[in-house]
C-alpha cells in the first residue's frame, strides 16, 4: 500500500506570493491533518479535514486555508506569504480520524520564503 | 505554554549505551504517541500507549505510560547510529487534534 505523498517536496517563494501544497493520503483513509514545523515553534497543528469538511482548526491566521476533495486528497494554501511562513509542512493521514487512531505522515514540503 | 514537555531537549550518547527520553503532560492524558523524525523528513510512527501502566516494545525501543504522573518514557537499549533523529511525543486532549511535544534530538556516535 502506498504511503502518504506530498508535493512539491521543496518550494521557494517570495514575500507576498501565495502557495498551494498538496497531500494524497493512504488509500482508504478519509482524514487529512496538516502541521507546520519550525525550529522555534516545533510541530503545530494547522487543520484537519474529514470527508471534505474541516473538522478541527489550529491557531493560525486566515491566510492559511485548506480543502479536501472527494478522493480525500487535500490541499493547503497560504496567501500573502511572510518570512515566518518558512517551515516544513507535514500532512498526516488517518482512516477515520477518530481519537486513538494512528496518524501516518508524509515526507513533508519544505517551504522557503525569501 | 507547552502542554507536552520533553526532556532532555538534546542527547548525545555513545553507541551501545542505553538512554531514556521523557514526555510530561500538563493536562490529563488520553493516550500518547511516540514518533521519530529524521532531520527534514516526515514522522515515523513508533508506538501508541492508551492505558495507564501500558508498556510496549518495538525492537530495542520500549515506551511506558504513567497516567498518574501524566508522563511517558521512551527507553532505547544498546543504542545504534540508526536510532539517531528527533523523537516526538504527541497526545490528544479534549479534541481530536494531536498536540506534539517539544522534541528530543538524539545523536549516537560510534
Amino acid at each position: 500500500k502506498a504511503g502518504v505523498t506530498q508535493t512539491p517536496r521543496y518550494l521557494i517563494k517570495t514575500r507576498g506570493q501565495q502557495v498551494t501544497l498538496s497531500c494524497s493520503p493512504i488509500s482508504g483513509h478519509r482524514s487529512v491533518s496538516w502541521y507546520q514545523q519550525t525550529p522555534g515553534q516545533g510541530l503545530q497543528f494547522l487543520f484537519e479535514y474529514f470527508s471534505e469538511t474541516q473538522r478541527n482548526k489550529g491557531n493560525f491566521p486566515g491566510r492559511f486555508s485548506g480543502r479536501q476533495f472527494s478522493n480525500s486528497r487535500s490541499e493547503m494554501n497560504v496567501s500573502t506569504l511572510e518570512l515566518g511562513d518558512s517551515a516544513l509542512y507535514l500532512c498526516a493521514s488517518l482512516r477515520g480520524g477518530a481519537r486513538g487512531e494512528t496518524q501516518y505522515f508524509g515526507p513533508g514540503t519544505r517551504l522557503l520564503v525569501l | 505554554s507547552q502542554e507536552l514537555e520533553q526532556s532532555p531537549q538534546s542527547l548525545i550518547v555513545q553507541e551501545g549505551k542505553n538512554l531514556t527520553i521523557n514526555c510530561t503532560s500538563s493536562k490529563t492524558l488520553y493516550g500518547l504517541y511516540w514518533y521519530k523524525q529524521k532531520y527534514g523528513e516526515g514522522l515515523i510512527f513508533l508506538m501508541m500507549l492508551q492505558k495507564g501502566g501500558e508498556e510496549k516494545s518495538h525492537e530495542k525501543i520500549t515506551a511506558k505510560l504513567d497516567e498518574k504522573k501524566q508522563q511517558s518514557s521512551l527507553h532505547i537499549t544498546a543504542s545504534q547510529p540508526s536510532h539517531a533523529g528527533i523523537y516526538l511525543c504527541g497526545a490528544h486532549y479534549n479534541t481530536d487534534k494531536l498536540i506534539f511535544g517539544t522534541g528530543t534530538r538524539l545523536q549516537v556516535f560510534p
